[in-house]
């Protein structure tokens, strides 16, 4: 069963452009992390963010997570054609072995 | 080391026939994970491994299902008199370290599998 939602479902933008996709969830967790994949094909690890950690940086990606409200935002900046992907939240609960729990994910598309 | 690898990439069987595919992981990581893909939704976990061990398996294995790793290595996910609605992407991962199951996991490029 999923546990996370992702909203939006779908977004359209124009290169250079922000884009910003949210992710809720229900469980505790030990950490939270984003993946990228491209059309048909295997997952690509972002940046993982641990539950004692409130946003991260890595290089166009910025994370930010609220414990509190369940909740986690991918932000990428400057957004180039070759974003275009679906992007996953996924959940690591705490003392379950460390198994993924996805979203739905979010599909992007950056227009050139 | 270049990566986690699956075997075959894609494999189209008829109703009825049994599939077996291989997954095998970054050297020396002790946990592999299995996932199952469907068109459009996020990947869903079926069942892990620490080392040679099987330590969760999901409800979403049915008996059909089966999956060893043997010496800790390479892993293989059987699925016996398939189905229509076992058509999906099957997603192998691994990960490694100390309390390896918070650190990030490495995904191989997945077994489209169609049954018809």
């Amino acid at each position: 069963s999923q546990q996370g939602e992702e909203d939006p479902q779908a977004l359209s933008i124009q290169e250079g452009e922000n884009a910003t996709m949210n992710c809720s969830y229900k469980t505790s967790i030990n950490n939270l992390q984003w993946y990228r994949q491209n059309s048909g094909r295997g997952l690509v690890h972002l940046i993982l963010i641990r539950s004692n950690e409130r946003e991260k940086h890595s290089g166009r990606l910025r994370v930010t997570l609220d414990t509190s409200k369940k909740s986690s935002s991918l932000l990428i900046t400057a957004s180039r054609a070759a974003d275009t992907a679906s992007y996953f939240c996924a959940t690591v609960a705490t003392w379950e072995g460390g198994k993924l729990i996805f979203g739905q994910g979010t599909e992007l598309s950056v227009k050139p | 080391d270049t990566g986690v690898s699956q075997d075959p990439r894609h494999k189209i069987t008829k109703r009825g026939q049994n599939v077996t595919f291989r997954c095998d992981p970054i050297s020396e990581h002790n946990r592999l994970y299995w996932y199952r893909q469907t068109l459009g939704q996020g990947p869903e976990f079926l069942t892990y491994f620490q080392n040679e061990a099987q330590l969760e398996k999901s409800r979403l294995l049915s008996d059909r299902f089966s999956a060893e790793r043997p010496k800790g290595s390479f892993s293989t996910l059987e699925i016996q008199r398939t189905e229509q609605g076992d058509s999906a992407m099957y997603l192998c991962a691994s990960s490694q370290g100390w309390l390896a199951e918070y650190n990030e996991q490495f995904f191989g490029p997945g077994t489209r599998l169609t049954v018809l």
